[in-house]
């Protein structure tokens, strides 16, 4: 257990739907790392936040937008979802914010476009 | 950007036998490299990591190496065991100043009892 929670486990939606995907990270970490999987792509960088700030953006699309609130955790809401956004997005969670520290991730949510 | 190449894609080897993948990177400023153990069905766990002002770091049955010159590092397991089978993914991250890892495209190990 990487003591990184991710909600929910499994979402299936139709095209054009909204989604909001939370993650909580390990206590005592400040800096939360957003990632998507799919079956071509590999582990791609979203998004990180470091104590309420974004820090690093990566390849995220415009309809995707994450914030990372006072208590820590972190929401990535996915908007006019299409077929392609199926996949399974991961939080990972870090003590720091520069990087080279371990960062540890959920267990993800794994999200099915209809 | 940085940019990481991992091989072989999969790898079979016989329980007991050892097992060794193996990652470039492109960004000679990368200073950081974790490896990444996932199972079906739950995130990558890091298993090992390395910085690079060291050229070898040991745990139990795992090992990674770091060749700073030619710019490639490897995770090597010992006597392998069923419970070994997974995707492995290294990592790199870019240059001091970002602050995101770039993952290899994985490889999947199948220990054969």
């Amino acid at each position: 257990d990487s003591g990184v929670t991710q909600t929910p486990k499994h979402l299936i939606t139709a095209t054009g739907q909204r989604v909001t995907l939370r993650c909580s990270p390990r206590s005592g970490d400040l800096s939360v790392y957003w990632y998507q999987q799919s079956l071509d792509q590999g582990l791609q960088f979203l998004i990180q936040y470091y104590n309420g700030e974004e820090r690093a953006k990566g390849n995220i699309l415009e309809r995707f937008s994450a914030q990372q609130f006072p208590d820590l955790h972190s929401e990535l809401n996915l908007s006019s979802l299409e077929l392609g956004d199926s996949a399974l997005y991961f939080c990972a969670s870090s003590v720091g914010g520069s990087g080279n520290q371990p960062q540890h991730f959920g267990d993800g949510t794994r999200l099915s476009i209809l | 950007g940085e940019n990481v190449e991992q091989h072989p894609s999969t790898l079979s080897v016989q329980e007991g036998d050892s097992a060794v993948i193996k990652c470039t990177y492109s960004d000679s400023a990368s200073n950081y490299f974790p490896w990444y153990k996932q199972e079906l069905g739950k995130g990558p766990q890091l298993i090992i990591d390395i910085r690079s002002n060291v050229g070898e770091k040991k745990d139990q049955r795992i090992a990674v190496t770091l060749n700073k010159t030619a710019k490639h590092f490897s995770l090597h397991i010992t006597e392998t065991q069923p419970e070994d089978s997974a995707v492995y993914f290294c990592a790199a991250r870019e240059a001091p100043g970002t602050y995101k890892y770039i993952f290899g495209t994985g490889t999947r190990l199948k220990v054969l009892a």
